[in-house]
């Protein structure tokens, strides 16, 4: 089965700190692509980063970027200088292609929030 | 560029009425989804539709939901009777690609319903 797990529900941090949120997800595919998706509380889920699993550098979008671990299946988010406007549910993602469907499998989410 | 448009944003209505939802994706992406997202978890695919095709649709409650994307732009997903569980937001998506591209996934903003 095609799984992803977020093992921390919620998170705090003070703006200007640095945040790590994790993500370990399970497959028998050899390519695939990971993203990890905002979402406020209007609930629009909103694009952070993407990662393709045959790249090995660690993708990077401004204040965000991600450690991916391909051997150990891990994929975190590292959010620098936190924002107010950081505070969302997080949500870590990879397209499966078994069985020739094309599927985006979510984790659970895990809700940040920014204090000032 | 106008970003993947959804409609009604909130919905109320009693038990065993028929409710439908409209989403149209963004101009030219070819692959349309509707996600199902309940209270505290993450966006569970309901089916994927690439043109006017439903290529998978294993996880759509045929007794009760049903889909369609007759010119292969925009969609609507019907409930016909809604029950007390269906209260969720069911979140449109598109994407560009086709198969094993692993484009990414663009979402609206959702359209909450809750059954009463």
């Amino acid at each position: 089965a095609q799984t992803v797990t977020q093992s921390q529900p919620e998170m705090s941090v003070q703006e200007a700190e640095t945040v790590t949120l994790s993500c370990t997800y399970d497959t028998s595919e050899n390519n695939y692509y990971l993203f990890w998706y905002k979402q406020p509380p209007s609930r629009q889920m909103i694009l952070v980063i993407r990662q393709e699993a045959y790249k090995q550098q660690n993708a990077t979008e401004n204040r965000f970027s991600v450690n991916f671990q391909k051997a150990a299946k891990s994929f975190s988010l590292k959010i620098s200088d936190s924002q107010l406007g950081d505070t969302a549910m997080y949500f870590c993602a990879f397209i499966s292609f078994q069985g020739g469907s094309e599927k985006l499998v979510f984790g659970k989410g895990m809700k940040l929030t920014v204090n000032p | 560029e106008a970003g993947v448009v959804q409609s009604p944003r909130y919905k109320i209505i009693e038990k065993k009425q028929p409710v439908a939802f409209w989403c149209n994706p963004i101009s030219g992406h070819n692959t349309l989804y509707w996600y199902l997202q309940n209270l505290g978890q993450g966006p569970e695919l309901l089916i994927r539709y690439e043109n006017e095709e439903a290529v998978d649709d294993s996880q759509l409650p045929k007794d009760r939901f049903s889909a369609e994307r007759l010119k292969g732009v925009d969609s609507t997903l019907k409930i016909q009777p809604a029950e007390l569980g269906d209260s969720a937001v069911y979140l449109c998506a598109s994407s560009p690609g086709q198969g094993r591209s692993g484009n990414t996934i663009y979402f609206g903003e959702g359209s909450w319903l809750t059954v009463v």
